[in-house]
């Protein structure tokens, strides 16, 4: 009964550097999310898809791509990291529609040095 | 526009109850979510209400939601040092896809 799986746990990366962070859920669900969390800011949403096929961005889109691969996986890309992109990433997923709740993944430490 | 708000901190010794509040931003149809976040851990669902209910109540937990002044609030009643959290209440419109989440509240139970 994993739920939604994030790897890896923690990574360091040097400025300019580029990294995949990998997404998956087993729940069959239809929508997923990928946030960031920072102290004292909550959650700010990166980019979301609602179903599979399709990728729309959240509130700080900027210096991150995504893909979803397929129903189960969603992805997101540091293409060039900077220190300001020190954070918690998280993944979510929902079944869809507002009436549902997310559920969350374990997240992503990342630090750029 | 989209705000979703709480205070930073709550301290309450161990047997009290936790009042944690939240204000949003107003909609006909929308449902308010809470959820804990452990250290290291992700957000883990406590409970929800949907926009059109006054109250819920789940074992130790109460939410209240006052529409005319956009108010929610998470009661945990006979607070134990487990509780000890970030607290977190969001926010989904009927017809979107988004969920705004508050910056979380961090409460703390003294022994």
């Amino acid at each position: 009964n994993a739920g939604v799986t994030q790897t890896p746990k923690f990574q360091v990366l040097k400025t300019g550097q580029s990294m995949t962070l990998q997404c998956a859920q087993d729940m069959n669900h239809n929508s997923m999310y990928w946030y960031r969390q920072d102290p004292g800011m909550g959650l700010r949403l990166i980019y979301y898809s609602a179903s599979e096929g399709t990728t729309d961005k959240g509130e700080v889109p900027n210096g991150y791509n995504v893909s979803r691969l397929n129903k189960r996986e969603f992805s997101l890309r540091l293409e060039s990291a900077a220190p300001s992109q020190t954070s918690v990433y998280f993944c979510a997923s929902t079944q869809g529609g507002f009436n549902q709740p997310q559920h969350f993944g374990d997240g992503t430490r990342l630090s750029i040095l | 526009g989209e705000d979703v708000e709480q205070s930073l901190f709550l301290s309450v010794r161990e047997g009290d109850s936790s009042v944690i509040n939240c204000t949003y931003t107003d909609s006909s149809s929308t449902y308010l979510y809470w959820y804990k976040q452990e250290p290291g851990a992700g957000l883990q669902l406590l409970t929800y209400i949907f926009s059109n209910m006054d109250m819920k109540q789940d074992q130790r937990l109460t939410v209240l939601l006052n529409k005319k002044d956009k108010h929610l609030s998470l009661r945990i009643a006979d607070t134990q040092t487990g509780d000890s959290a970030i607290y977190f209440c969001a926010e989904v419109y009927e017809g979107t896809y988004k969920y705004i989440f508050g910056t979380g509240t961090r409460l703390k139970v003294l022994a």
